[in-house]
């Protein structure tokens, strides 16, 4: 029963689309963050939130937006779609955000933009 | 420069032997690390955390770390085929807030042959 759902497990989308991946978990944590893997780099952090406030922004573009409308919600915004944004994202948390805690995370989104 | 590297890129061991990585980190800030595995199509899953120099046992799997050369290892004896998987080295600075993501290694891929 998986406590961290994210969602579509698939996308498919065309370059210079917008797409949005859904992220919910279930474990009453109060950190979320993304993470973003690719056959070029390894997890690769992106954001981190934490009582839904943004703490930590790593990603170069303003393309990729992250939005959370409850506190076991992160969702991610990517716009302009570009080939190069071809990777798994995944979703994950912890319970206070202390740098000390293991990460939960989901199965992933993998999107493939053509 | 990769601040979290990791050694084999692959390992390939025989069932029941020992599977042993290896991983540097090259920011004197990271203290706190932990050991993820990643089976093919899942998130990955945190194997243990090891924050205090020595060893640390749960079962088949034993970190070592060395802080002052911040030199990390996991052992794993008795390998079985569903160990095979991508391990990770991940470490933070332990300080939260807007500290308090991993940063991944690039993974070990472990095979172990029945």
């Amino acid at each position: 029963d998986p406590k961290i759902i994210q969602k579509p497990k698939y996308l498919v989308a065309v370059t210079g689309s917008e797409k949005i991946l859904i992220c919910e978990q279930y474990l009453g944590h109060n950190a979320m963050y993304w993470y973003r893997q690719s056959a070029k780099k390894p997890l690769e952090f992106m954001f981190s939130y934490s009582y839904q406030k943004l703490m930590d922004n790593q990603t170069a573009s303003s393309r990729f937006q992250p939005q959370s409308s409850k506190k076991n919600h992160l969702d991610l915004q990517i716009t302009a779609l570009k080939p190069d944004d071809s990777a798994t994202y995944f979703c994950a948390s912890s319970p206070r955000g202390t740098g000390r805690e293991r990460l939960f995370f989901g199965h992933g989104t993998k999107l493939s933009v053509l | 420069q990769q601040k979290v590297q990791q050694s084999p890129e692959s390992l390939s061991v025989p069932e029941g032997g020992m599977a042993s990585f290896n991983c540097t980190s090259s920011d004197r800030n990271f203290q706190y690390f932990w050991w993820y595995r990643q089976h093919s199509g899942e998130g990955p899953k945190a194997l243990m955390s090891i924050f205090s120099d020595g060893d640390k046992k749960e079962g088949r799997f034993t970190a070592h770390l060395n802080k002052a050369s911040l030199h990390v290892s996991l052992h794993i004896r008795d390998s079985q085929p569903s160990d095979s998987a991508l391990y990770f080295c991940a470490a933070s600075d332990g300080s939260g807030g807007s500290n308090a993501k991993l940063t991944f290694g690039k993974g070990t891929k472990l095979s172990v042959k029945s």
